[in-house]
């Protein structure tokens, strides 16, 4: 598509069940970003995908979240055994990668988290 | 994690005047950076970037400063209008492990008074 897409834009869920959030990434990037953004707060980086290089991880906040990417395509987030604090708008954002300078990232809407 | 979560700041602007927003980066080695504009309800929208080799771009109503001595960025918006209003994010795009991720400022909240 035109732009990265993500789905459910909004989820209200049951404190202790599991999401899974969609993200569809520009056509032809190589990174993709996941961002979390607590109410009236600032991004919190997650986890980042390069190519077929290892993910960095080393924002998750717990193991109850994980993260995929099939290739240099869709990525889904799952947030297991969901829980208030977790309620959130999940932003996911990509750009073409490689050399850092000079790749914009281009984001998503967001999927709107609210825990119940 | 970085940019963890803080109550975003504030700057309210008379509409018609000139606003500055401020933003201290964190990695010395990053070479790129972008501003953003995340208004009620969206994702944020690129605005303006800037490489290291450069200490000033300008575009339309927008100028990026950047002062690598100590490490600052700042986005100078020109005859603020009401729809300026939004938040402001710069983002830094640094090497770690050998890939490239952008970090992101905790933000600025701009207010435009009517």
């Amino acid at each position: 598509g035109a732009g990265v897409s993500q789905s459910p834009s909004n989820k209200v869920t049951e404190k202790g069940k599991d999401v899974e959030l969609r993200c569809d990434p520009i056509s032809g990037h190589t990174a993709l970003y996941w961002y979390r953004q607590r109410l009236g707060q600032g991004l919190e980086f997650l986890i980042y995908f390069q190519g077929n290089s290892a993910p960095d991880k080393s924002g998750l906040p717990s193991d109850r979240f994980s993260a995929e990417r099939t290739g240099e395509s869709v990525s889904t987030l799952t947030i297991q055994r969901t829980q208030q604090e977790d309620s959130a708008v999940y932003l996911c954002a990509s750009s073409p990668g490689g050399r850092a300078a000079g790749n914009t990232i281009y984001f998503g809407e967001g999927s709107w988290l609210t825990v119940v | 994690g970085e940019s963890v979560g803080l109550h975003l700041p504030t700057l309210s602007v008379q509409e018609g005047d000139n606003s500055i927003i401020n933003c201290a980066y964190s990695n010395s080695a990053s070479d790129y950076f972008i501003w953003y504009k995340q208004e009620s309800g969206k994702g944020p929208q690129f605005i303006i970037d800037i490489r290291s080799n450069m200490d000033k771009r300008q575009g339309q109503r927008v100028t990026v400063l950047l002062n690598k001595t100590v490490k600052h960025l700042s986005l100078q918006i020109a005859a603020t209008q009401p729809g300026d209003s939004a938040v402001y994010f710069c983002a830094e795009n640094m090497a770690t492990s050998g890939t490239y991720k952008y970090i992101f400022g905790t933000g600025t909240r701009l207010k435009v008074l009517a």
